[in-house]
């Protein structure tokens, strides 16, 4: 089945403590993406991955920091989480080309709480 | 930086009204993708917008992405329970980088 996933679903942890949420996608996707959600906010992009060892920064990208060494995975590291990076997180993937991306599928989200 | 506006924010429609959801960027767009959300849930693609002036339909939705590729509607006919949830329209711009608006909720009156 095509999907991605992400773990953990959800997180309580405290301010400075170091954290990883995994993303991985099973479609062979180039693109893929970290968003957070937050009410009457939508979804900002965190960070964004063109391919294997390409990484750029979307709109809201501090405090964050994302790796790409295989294709299918996508880590999303808090190194010193605070209690404003409290929210709702999807990955997401999609096929590239050179007329942009395509259909994103999303993760079920990991949903962050830092007290 | 790319901006994408959308409203209205809220959208209480009685069932069986039309209804329409407009997105506007401060910038050109590659193109524009909608998104369903509903409550609890992941967004979910709807369809994707290419080309100028383009307009497309799924049944009851019909899309449209504006002939300066800087703004896009969804409009929804005879609105029904199952229309539920927020809807996103997301930009996409030349370097890849996707904004999203900040969603329409709806909510359905029988």
């Amino acid at each position: 089945e095509a999907q991605v996933t992400q773990n953990p679903r959800y997180l309580i942890t405290v301010t400075g403590k170091k954290l990883t949420v995994t993303c991985s996608q099973n479609m062979n996707h180039e693109y893929m993406s970290w968003y957070r959600q937050d009410p009457g906010l939508g979804l900002r992009q965190i960070y964004y991955s063109m391919n294997v060892e390409v990484t750029d920064k979307g709109d809201v990208p501090e405090g964050y920091k994302v790796s790409r060494k295989e294709k299918r995975n996508f880590p999303l590291i808090l190194e010193s989480p605070s209690p404003n990076q409290t929210s709702l997180y999807f990955c997401a993937s999609s096929q590239a080309g050179t007329g942009g991306i395509y259909e994103q599928y999303f993760g079920p989200g990991t949903r962050l709480t830092v007290t | 930086g790319q901006q994408v506006m959308q409203i209205p924010q809220y959208q209480h429609v009685q069932e069986g009204e039309d209804f329409t959801t407009y997105c506007n960027s401060s910038t050109t767009l590659s193109n524009i993708q909608w998104y369903k959300q509903r409550p609890g849930g992941h967004p979910v693609f709807l369809i994707q917008l290419v080309k100028s002036g383009e307009v497309k339909k799924q049944k009851r939705l019909t899309f449209q992405f504006g002939e300066a590729k800087k703004n896009s509607s969804l409009h929804i006919t005879a609105t029904q329970t199952t229309d539920v949830g927020t809807y996103f329209c997301a930009g996409l711009s030349n370097d890849y980088k996707l904004s999203f608006g900040a969603g329409t909720t709806v909510t359905v009156r029988a």
